[in-house]
């Protein structure tokens, strides 16, 4: 299917335990963006990448790591999750167009750390 | 971290009512500004884009912004009970990032 989607859709995990949570893009969008959602504070961004290889922290990178070996793909690992991790995350996509920096949303990743 | 603040609290209109939302953002050499819509339980989509000062419009929608100013504005014209929603107002920071407002909550009142 054409866009951008996310895996899981729901994950619930425990303290301490390693997660990672997929994104796809089938457009070749050369930017990505891990966002997070939480009451109170809207979107933050986590981490973001101009392009394969290329990888940079945002807002609250603090305990997330993201890699990106393939323009289709950036993972986010949370690498001890916590309970203030919980949180609904999304990935977006985009291309650089002149202004128009248009980010297409995947479905949103709700994690749940008991 | 450039700012985006919406403050305004959520916004009851009656069906077919003007609602109207506003947006001021920190930095005065942003460029790109965006609306977005976010339906409870679901990701934010793209309705309104805006790069130069005026007024660009859209159907129903209408984009305000203002870079003297610094505040960017959306109008909803004949507002249905399909406009309630969560609007996200986006400033553009550079390498394609958006810095996002907390948003407003629209509730359209048949």
């Amino acid at each position: 299917d054409a866009g951008i989607t996310q895996s899981p859709r729901y994950k619930i995990t425990e303290t301490g335990r390693q997660v990672t949570l997929m994104c796809h893009q089938t457009w070749s969008h050369s930017y990505m963006f891990w966002y997070r959602q939480d009451l109170g504070h809207g979107l933050r961004l986590i981490y973001y990448s101009a392009a394969a290889d290329i990888t940079d922290k945002g807002e609250v990178p603090d305990g997330y790591v993201v890699s990106r070996s393939k323009t289709e793909n950036f993972p986010l690992t949370l690498e001890s999750a916590t309970r203030s991790q919980t949180s609904v995350y999304f990935c977006a996509s985009s291309e650089s167009l002149g202004m128009n920096t248009e980010a297409f949303f995947g479905q949103g990743t709700r994690l749940t750390v008991v | 971290q450039k700012e985006v603040e919406q403050n305004s609290g959520p916004l009851s209109v009656p069906e077919g009512a003007i609602a109207s939302l506003n947006c001021t953002y920190s930095d005065r050499g942003s460029q790109s500004f965006f609306w977005y819509r976010q339906y409870s339980g679901k990701s934010p989509e793209l309705i309104m884009s805006i790069y130069s000062n005026g007024d660009k419009e859209d159907g129903r929608f209408t984009a305000q912004l203002n870079k003297a100013s610094q505040y960017v504005s959306l109008l909803i014209r004949d507002s249905q009970p399909s406009d309630s929603a969560t609007y996200l107002c986006a400033v553009n920071e550079g390498n394609n990032r958006l810095a996002f407002g907390k948003g407003n909550q629209v509730v359209v009142i048949p």
